[in-house]
């Protein structure tokens, strides 16, 4: 069945530290979505990608898509504290249908040293 | 951003009863929602999809006369665990898809088996 490896799994820095998380699919994908989970908390949508290649930002967080659909990247600049969560990936996979679902990866714990 | 909203937020109940949770699509309506169970410092595992007005899909390995989902209308999907174990202790979240196929979590509930 379709597998999504994010790395890494644990990324501790200073705050003002760049971050970046990676997320690689073993199927091609028709979108790919990023959440973050604080910690007790939930998973927040933070954005979705559906072209070939497409970056967006989000302030100091920039989201790409690779060329071949099949990865992306959550790159964080100048760390805050408040960035702390765990960072997921989901991506999907049109099956043709209506009946489809996001496959997450495993996160990676973003925590940060004031 | 939509609201989706899950109750009871925490439940303590002892072994061999059934507890039902509840998930709602507050300013939207939602054909599919999700079931996902996630133990501590992991990722996501979905158990099951959602459809209004039909049997819930489930992945391998969660049993379906154990967690019994009803999608009554198209804002209101309930998990119902059948004679809880401890085992079955967990933190249940629940998201609901809108039309632009974004999923919304609801806050989780933290499911106690004594």
């Amino acid at each position: 069945g379709q597998q999504v490896m994010q790395i890494p799994q644990y990324q501790h820095v200073q705050e003002g530290e760049d971050f970046t998380t990676y997320c690689n699919s073993s199927t091609t994908l028709s979108n790919i979505q990023w959440y973050k989970q604080r910690p007790g908390g939930h998973p927040v949508f933070l954005i979705q990608l559906v072209k070939s290649g497409e970056v967006k930002k989000q302030k100091r967080l920039t989201f790409q898509f690779g060329e071949a659909k099949k990865n992306s990247s959550l790159h964080i600049t100048a760390t805050q504290t408040t960035d702390v969560g765990t960072y997921f990936c989901a991506g999907r996979v049109n099956s043709g249908g209506s009946n489809y679902k996001l496959t997450f990866g495993k996160g990676t714990l973003l925590t940060v040293n004031p | 951003g939509a609201v989706v909203s899950q109750h009871p937020s925490r439940v303590i109940c002892k072994s061999g009863t059934s507890v039902k949770i509840e998930c709602r699509s507050l300013d939207f309506q939602a054909t599919t929602m999700f079931w996902y169970r996630q133990f501590p410092k992991q990722s996501l595992m979905l158990m099951a999809t959602s459809n209004e007005g039909s049997k819930a899909t489930y992945e391998q390995g969660v049993e379906k006369d154990k967690f019994l989902i009803n999608h009554a209308s198209l804002t209101l999907s309930t998990l119902t665990v059948t004679s809880a174990h401890p085992e079955d202790s967990s933190f249940y979240i629940c998201s609901a898809r809108d039309f632009a196929d974004t999923q919304y979590f609801g806050p989780g509930t933290r499911l106690t088996v004594l």
